[in-house]
């Protein structure tokens, strides 16, 4: 049973263009809702994080937005580049320290 | 600190033999987490354990999968005996609970079962 699901599996664009990776989730508990990122041959690193009261967050290029009403919330990256090539994660925190990840979306962005 | 370190970086074994990944966490972290990382299903939560108390073990696999945390700065799972579904990469993850903690992950360890 997949507690967060992620979309899409995988995601091809232009460098300048804007990818946007979607999740959904069905636990209310949740109370904290990070990305992370992930290189080719190293663990995932925490990129960006919200709170279920906030609906959306920026930092430098990346922006989440949170729709609690319909239990999703998405990631944006604008004027992407090719070092964003990566595998990005969508994560749920229950009300302890349980982190539970999306299945990831390997994005590629060409020059 | 030199963050989570996990060993060994890749491991080849045959079916049915015993495999052991270890792990060290962040100095002063008190929750760690074990993860499976497939193409099928992504990072999986295996196990956590906070202040080396197991709390959570409802993701490991099987009754071939055990792991351990005999005190803060080290943690082992254990698959025994494994199999070729077994192969993976796995994550061990650590955090100081309080507030939006940020879990750090280890490198991983490739694992193959042939």
């Amino acid at each position: 049973q997949q507690q967060v699901k992620q979309s899409p599996q995988s995601l091809i664009v232009q460098k300048g263009g804007i990818p946007i990776i979607n999740c959904a989730y069905e636990n209310t508990a949740f109370d904290y809702f990070p990305w992370y990122q992930q290189f080719p041959g190293k663990g995932p690193a925490l990129l960006i994080a919200i709170r279920p009261d906030v609906s959306e967050k920026k930092e430098g290029r990346f922006t989440i937005s949170f729709n609690k009403s319909a239990k999703q919330f998405s990631l944006h990256i604008m004027d992407s580049q090719p070092g964003d090539s990566a595998t990005y994660f969508c994560a749920a925190r229950e009300n302890t320290d349980k982190l539970i990840f999306g299945t990831g979306t390997r994005l590629q962005v060409f020059p | 600190d030199a963050g989570v370190i996990q060993s060994p970086r890749h491991e080849v074994t045959e079916m049915g033999q015993e495999v052991t990944l270890r792990c060290k966490p962040i100095s002063g972290h008190n929750s760690l987490f074990w993860y499976r990382q497939t193409m099928m299903r992504g990072l999986e939560l295996l196990i956590y354990f906070n202040n080396n108390v197991p709390i959570d073990d409802s993701g490991m696999p099987e009754d071939r999968f055990s792991a351990k945390m005999p005190n803060a700065s080290f943690s082992t799972l254990k698959i025994q005996p494994s199999e070729p579904r077994d192969s993976a990469v796995y994550f061990c993850a650590s955090l100081r609970t309080g507030g939006l903690a940020e879990a750090f992950f280890g490198q991983g360890t490739r694992l193959t079962v042939v």
